[in-house]
């Protein structure tokens, strides 16, 4: 079975810093991989997708199969990057039918 | 991109009465359609998938005579909890999408059940 696990429920950094959102997952196949962001009172969206390789917004992630890790990365974060991040896997060929993980809660101080 | 409309956003119901929420795909065929439950400071569980003109595919532990899931045509699947209880009160969110692409979700319905 797929689990994806996020360590950080909460995470806080100054204006300006960089940020990392991690994200493992256990899947002995090929999985997809994703990272949906949540704003407050917004819906799910979909931030970035590993196999696109996009910059979105700023943040990057890679894919690193060794270590089964698919952290989240801005260099330098801003306040309207607060937001409820989710990491989440796709293990049947559907995009959208994801195993998700508990998020982390990204607050960017001022 | 691909629009999804969820309704209600919010409903209270008394124990043991049903609510129907409804997922409708605004821009776009969805064949099939994904129903999950977020539960306070958790993450979204996947309940069931929801096939257009057939019975949807639940998750394990996910009771269907409880969680009843109707897609009839091709912009609206439904989900409909049956006899409710305070225990089922969460956070219900559809998605969907084109073929090969990533999900779209709804806005979410959070069901209190009094």
């Amino acid at each position: 079975a797929q689990r994806v696990t996020q360590p950080e429920k909460l995470l806080s950094v100054f204006k300006g810093a960089p940020v990392e959102l991690k994200c493992n997952y256990s899947y002995s196949g090929s999985p997809e991989l994703f990272w949906y962001v949540q704003y407050s009172r917004q819906r799910l969206q979909l931030l970035l997708r590993h196999i696109s390789r996009e910059s979105i917004k700023g943040f990057t992630a890679d894919l690193n199969k060794g270590e089964t890790s698919f952290h989240l990365k801005k260099p330098f974060a801003q306040e309207e990057d607060s937001a409820m991040y989710y990491c989440a896997l796709s293990s049947s060929g559907s995009a959208r039918q994801l195993t998700f993980g508990s998020g982390t809660q990204l607050t960017v101080l001022p | 991109g691909a629009v999804v409309s969820q309704h209600p956003s919010r409903v209270i119901c008394k124990s043991g009465t049903s609510v129907k929420i409804e997922c409708r795909s605004l821009d776009f065929q969805a064949t099939t359609m994904f129903w999950y439950r977020q539960f306070p400071k958790q993450s979204l569980m996947l309940m069931a998938t929801s096939n257009e003109g057939s019975k949807a595919t639940y998750e394990q532990g996910v009771e269907k005579d409880k969680f009843l899931i109707n897609h009839a045509s091709l912009t609206l699947s439904t989900l409909t909890v049956t006899s409710a209880h305070p225990e089922d009160s969460s956070f219900y969110i559809c998605g969907g999408g084109r073929p090969n692409t990533e999900a779209f979700f709804g806005q979410g319905t959070r069901l209190t059940v009094v």
